[in-house]
């Protein structure tokens, strides 16, 4: 079993659709979880960044990690075209152990 | 803030020349840098962690010898492939750590290698 999960998709949505990512992981360790960006041929951009559980908003963007069930996700209201994009999930353990272990990523593409 | 830059962000060259791919935080100072390398559609793999003033920490897999690092100052970490061959041809990352608040790394553009 892989540390952490993501669905690679791809995952074709209409304008103004509503998006959600998700990824499961093993790991109890795992404290922070994070969801990047990364536009075809760019690096990762951070979108949200999240400790421990529960929810966060930036915008049309909203991070819910469930430590019980080892399962975070990503959603995206409203979606644009602009949004489309890989998405991928992130986490690591806390401390001072900064490495991060990645989803596969899931490629969104929003329709006009 | 937390602007991480590569140079260059492609380049070609012939087998055998080695390459070096510079990273730099932008506006903030990194004791830690991280050196990815991404093959088309898929994720990202960890290469190296680089720590200002030491020796960099290479993943199991990775030559060290292969891929010089190095992290002289704050702002700066350097990748260099040497002797290169088609097979070293991929997207190569860098991120940096920004410490304090949000502890996680901020990635570079990253730099496109294409080995003739």
């Amino acid at each position: 079993q892989k540390e952490v999960e993501q669905d690679p998709g791809p995952l074709s949505v209409p304008e103004g659709a509503i998006v959600s990512l998700n990824c499961t992981y093993s790991n109890s360790a795992f404290q922070y979880f994070m969801w990047y960006r990364q536009y075809s041929r760019k690096g990762p951009e951070l979108l949200m960044y999240t400790y421990s559980s529960g929810n966060k908003e930036d915008g049309r963007f909203t991070a819910q990690v469930d430590k019980s069930s080892k399962y975070i996700s990503l959603f995206i209201r409203d979606s644009q075209p602009s949004d489309s994009a890989t998405y991928l999930c992130a986490m690591r353990s806390g401390g001072s152990n900064y490495k991060l272990t990645f989803g596969k990523g899931t490629l969104l593409t929003v329709n006009p | 803030g937390a602007v991480v830059s590569q140079h260059p962000s492609w380049v070609i060259c012939k087998s055998g020349t080695s390459v070096k791919i510079e990273c730099r935080s932008l506006d903030f100072q990194a004791t830690t840098m991280f050196w990815y390398r991404q093959f088309p559609k898929q994720s990202l793999m960890l290469m190296a962690t680089s720590n200002e003033g030491s020796k960099a920490t290479y993943e199991q897999g990775v030559e060290k010898d292969k891929f010089l690092i190095n992290h002289a100052s704050l702002t700066l970490s350097t990748l260099t492939v040497t002797s290169a061959h088609p097979e070293d041809s991929s997207f190569y990352i860098c991120s940096a750590l920004l410490a304090g608040g949000k502890e996680t790394q901020y990635f570079g553009p990253g730099t496109r290698l294409l080995v003739l």
